[in-house]
């Protein structure tokens, strides 16, 4: 059973526009919600990271929207650039387990030039 | 370079035969897991291990074992009673303890069993 839910699981979008992965969650003692980033050929790498005291966090193109009333939160890319192109996993996981990471299915992103 | 360092980067295997992926570490981390990586599945954690000589099963560890006799390294080794071994393996580590660090993947082995 998985416990975070990933859509969609590809995604093609063109350079400039706005790419957006969501993900949704059942168990309520998740309390940590990163999402990761795998270039072919790599392990993933942090990407951005948010708890649930904040509804939004932004780094740079990449912003996080959390609403935990609904269990689901998402990862907008702005202006994204064939350089994104790669495959974002969300996680999450409970505060107090340690890095104990649930992941979604993971989201095959492709910017078109 | 710190790093987490994952050999082979492809293996091929025969159905029936054990075989033993390497994992490295010189982050100076306590804490260290494998994951398994199949298509729209995402990572699924086969084994974890939070300090030397000590590790838990994660939510697929049957047919896998691993052991942990070093700090730097946390060997897996995939056994004849896993019966689909076929995937992408990635090995990671982070620090120990409550709270949310990071996880550090190497670049993953690629078993393929002929």
């Amino acid at each position: 059973q998985q416990q975070v839910k990933q859509s969609p699981q590809s995604l093609i979008v063109q350079k400039g526009g706005i790419s957006i992965i969501n993900c949704a969650y059942e168990n309520t003692a998740f309390d940590y919600f990163p999402w990761y980033q795998q270039f072919p050929g790599k392990g993933p790498a942090l990407l951005i990271a948010i708890r649930p005291d904040v509804s939004e966090k932004k780094e740079g193109r990449f912003t996080i929207s959390f609403n935990k009333s609904a269990k689901q939160f998402s990862l907008h890319i702005m202006d994204s650039q064939p350089g994104d192109s790669a495959t974002y996993f969300c996680a999450a996981s409970p505060l107090n387990a340690g890095n104990m990471l649930t992941f979604g299915g993971g989201t095959r992103l492709m910017v078109k030039p | 370079d710190g790093g987490i360092t994952q050999s082979p980067k492809y293996l091929f295997r025969k159905e029936g035969q054990n075989v033993t992926l390497s994992c490295e570490q010189n982050l100076n981390h306590d804490a260290m897991y494998w994951y398994r990586q199949d298509p729209g599945q995402g990572l699924r954690l086969i084994y974890y291990s939070q300090i030397v000589n000590d590790f838990q099963k994660g939510d697929i560890a049957e047919g896998y074992s691993v052991s942990r006799e070093k700090k730097e390294s946390f060997p897996l080794t995939v056994t004849s009673a896993q019966k689909n071994p076929t995937a992408f393996y990635l090995c990671a580590s982070s620090t120990f303890g409550t709270g949310t660090g990071e996880l550090f993947f190497g670049e993953g082995s690629r078993l393929t069993v002929l």
